[in-house]
């Protein structure tokens, strides 16, 4: 049981630049969330889907956009990257929106040049 | 949703003590969530207490809820060196149904 995956692990880019990441889960959960974290900052949720074919915006959505492709995936893309989009990102799932506990991914560590 | 503030922002000690961590927030919860998080990886649920409860406990990990003060402790006793991560707190509100979490307490555990 794979869980939450995240891909890729580990991505550079220059400003202006767009990049996908991907986001699959294998648990039939209905919920998914994508957040960052930076130092200090704690985690900040960016995009979440509540079932498949809706989406919402968090508290830092700007500059991001997000498709729920079906229950599994759940992508985030940066149309135009900024340094200030450096950051750990990280994916989470949980099988109901409103029950408790989430379920995340290893992360993806994002740098902008 | 609310966030919860986490405190001390660090500690450190030797294996086999008991560390606390303390978490409070500011409106009515439903439930109150603990999460670890080890270096470079993503967060791991730790244990959750509901409104009603007061302490909980799960092996080395002991959760108390004081909703009159609106805050919760997380105790992990004989404190191992694979214990040293960082923590979460994430309390929920009623009706609410995303997760926010604070800057966490980082923990570091000595051998």
């Amino acid at each position: 049981n794979a869980g939450v995956t995240q891909t890729p692990k580990f991505q550079v880019l220059k400003t202006g630049q767009s990049m996908t990441l991907q986001c699959a889960q294998d648990m039939n959960h209905n919920s998914m969330y994508w957040y960052r974290q930076d130092p200090g900052m704690g985690l900040r949720l960016i995009y979440y889907s509540a079932s498949e074919g809706t989406t919402d915006k968090g508290e830092v959505p700007n500059g991001y956009n997000v498709s729920r492709l079906n229950k599994r995936e759940f992508s985030l893309r940066l149309e135009s990257a900024a340094p200030s989009q450096t950051s750990v990102y990280f994916c989470a799932s949980r099988p109901d929106h409103g029950k408790e506990k989430l379920f995340f991914g290893s992360g993806t560590q994002l740098s902008v040049l | 949703s609310q966030q919860g503030e986490e405190d001390p922002q660090a500690l450190s000690i030797q294996e086999g003590e008991n560390a606390t961590m303390n978490c409070s927030y500011k409106t009515s919860i439903n439930n109150l969530q603990w999460y670890r998080q080890n270096s470079g990886r993503g967060l791991v649920h730790l244990i959750l207490i509901r409104s009603n409860e007061r302490e909980k406990h799960s092996g080395r990990l002991r959760v108390t809820l004081d909703t009159s003060k609106k805050s919760s402790s997380l105790l992990i006793t004989a404190s191992r060196a694979a214990d040293t991560a960082s923590y979460f707190c994430a309390p929920m509100n009623s009706g609410y149904s995303t997760l926010t979490f604070g800057k966490g307490t980082m923990l570091l555990v000595s051998p």
